[in-house]
């Protein structure tokens, strides 16, 4: 079973660069989203959708676009990187309602210089 | 302003010991997760509690939701190095936002 799969797992971007972190789940979950992690931190919400078509701002939406055109698929766009956005991403789904368990991936680490 | 404030931050301990980890809100909760992280990879659940009061045992880890549903808290008994991870509590309603964390490392 593959669960959620995010690439690429490492990226280093210039400032000022764009670029698409990928995120793809096989579990027909109506519910994905997007988090950013940073050193000793917990995790902060940057987009969320709850079905194909539907996108939501989180915590930190600022400078990151989403779409969500298949159940399957949830990319996460850097539009023009700054430096502030070097973190570890992360891609969670889930069965829509409250309790659910949500399924991670294993993490893109983005550096932007 | 963070919704969810967990303490303490960080947690060193010997093998043996127990520990307790607090998630508090000024917010009530419908429904409340707490997920463990290890380094390099995401967050999986460990629990998930729902009715005031209750309390979910998990092997030598025991989770109690607060009566007034606006606080939370885990016990680790005779901790394990193997429960070295970032504890993190979660809050569930349209949308998952989770706590600030709590680090701990446990030393043998």
């Amino acid at each position: 079973n593959a669960g959620v799969t995010q690439t690429p797992k490492f990226q280093v971007l210039k400032t000022g660069q764009s670029m698409t972190l990928q995120c793809a789940q096989d579990m027909n979950h109506e519910y994905m989203s997007w988090y950013r992690q940073d050193p000793g931190m917990g995790l902060r919400l940057i987009h969320y959708s709850v079905g194909a078509g539907i996108t939501d701002q989180g915590e930190v939406p600022n400078g990151y676009n989403v779409s969500r055109s298949t159940t399957e698929d949830f990319p996460l766009r850097l539009l023009s990187a700054a430096p502030s956005q070097t973190s570890v991403y992360f891609c969670a789904s889930s069965y829509q309602g409250e309790g659910t368990e949500a399924f991670f991936g294993q993490g893109t680490r983005l550096t932007v210089v | 302003t963070q919704l969810l404030e967990q303490s303490p931050q960080f947690l060193s301990i010997q093998e043996g010991e127990n520990l307790t980890v607090y998630c508090n809100s000024s917010s009530v909760f419908s429904s409340l997760q707490w997920y463990r992280q290890e380094p390099g990879e995401g967050p999986v659940l460990l629990v998930t509690v729902v009715t005031g009061g209750e309390v979910k045992k998990l092997k030598r880890l025991t989770f109690q939701f607060g009566d007034a549903r606006k606080d939370s808290s885990l016990h680790i008994t005779a901790a394990q190095p193997g429960d070295t991870g970032l504890y993190l509590c979660a809050l569930t309603s349209d949308k998952l936002i989770f706590g600030t964390g709590t680090r701990l490392q446990v030393f043998p």
